[in-house]
């Protein structure tokens, strides 16, 4: 059964720390993004990464940025958490094999800001 | 730039009864538009898909959607509903290079 893991299910912190957000899959993907969901605003894309250390802005960078050190590791990092990130975060990968591709999803990191 | 509409935020309907979720697409290119289904407390997975051939495409747990390039859209639907089908559903379009560009949802709400 293919996965894409998220390291928290639910995560409190507070303003000003900084914050890390670990996904991993284990289906070889070279696509990796994260995206934020928000009640009525659906997802919205942060950061995407298509191969090892490369990685490209979304809709809605600022305030974050991402690592991929490991092809199958792809980290969002919130560098001074601020009260406006409280959100679910997403982590999702998808191969690059064209645009029939299913995008596999984590089960989201509830992030709250306090 | 590629974007959908998902005009209805909550579509409540009762057990087995009919229901469509509407999705409008922009585009200027080839469109490649998908379906996903958040069920409580998970991620999304994928319902279904439309690249190209048949307008009328068939997905997982009994829904299809219908392709209509002259209206802009990718409309869902399920001839009957269970309370299981209670979810948010997210239409998307590939945007390129492998990025999805989402809806802002609609919630299914279905009650006995």
């Amino acid at each position: 059964d293919v996965k894409v893991t998220q390291s928290s299910r639910y995560l409190v912190k507070r303003t000003g720390e900084k914050v890390f957000l670990e996904c991993v899959q284990d289906m070889d993907h070279e696509n990796m993004f994260w995206y934020r969901q928000d009640p009525g605003l659906g997802l919205r894309l942060i950061y995407f990464s298509y191969d090892v250390k490369m990685k490209e802005k979304g809709d809605i960078p600022e305030g974050y940025s991402v690592s991929r050190e490991k092809k199958e590791r792809f980290s969002l990092i919130l560098e001074s958490a601020s009260t406006n990130q409280t959100s679910m975060y997403l982590c999702a990968s998808r191969a690059s094999l064209g645009p029939n591709t299913e995008a596999f999803f984590g089960q989201g990191t509830r992030l709250t800001v306090v | 730039a590629q974007s959908v509409t998902q005009l209805d935020s909550q579509v409540p309907v009762f057990e087995e009864a009919p229901v469509e979720l509407r999705c409008n697409y922009s585009s200027s290119v080839s469109v490649y538009l998908f379906w996903y289904v958040q069920y409580p407390n998970q991620g999304l997975q994928l319902l279904l898909k439309y690249l190209s051939g048949s307008t009328l495409v068939k997905g997982i747990n009994g829904f299809e959607a219908e392709f209509n390039k002259s209206q802009t859209s990718f409309h869902l639907r399920k001839p009957s509903v269970h309370i299981s089908d209670t979810a948010e559903y997210f239409c998307a379009v590939d945007r390129g290079f492998q990025k999805l560009v989402f809806g802002t949802g609609t919630r299914l709400l279905v009650s006995p």
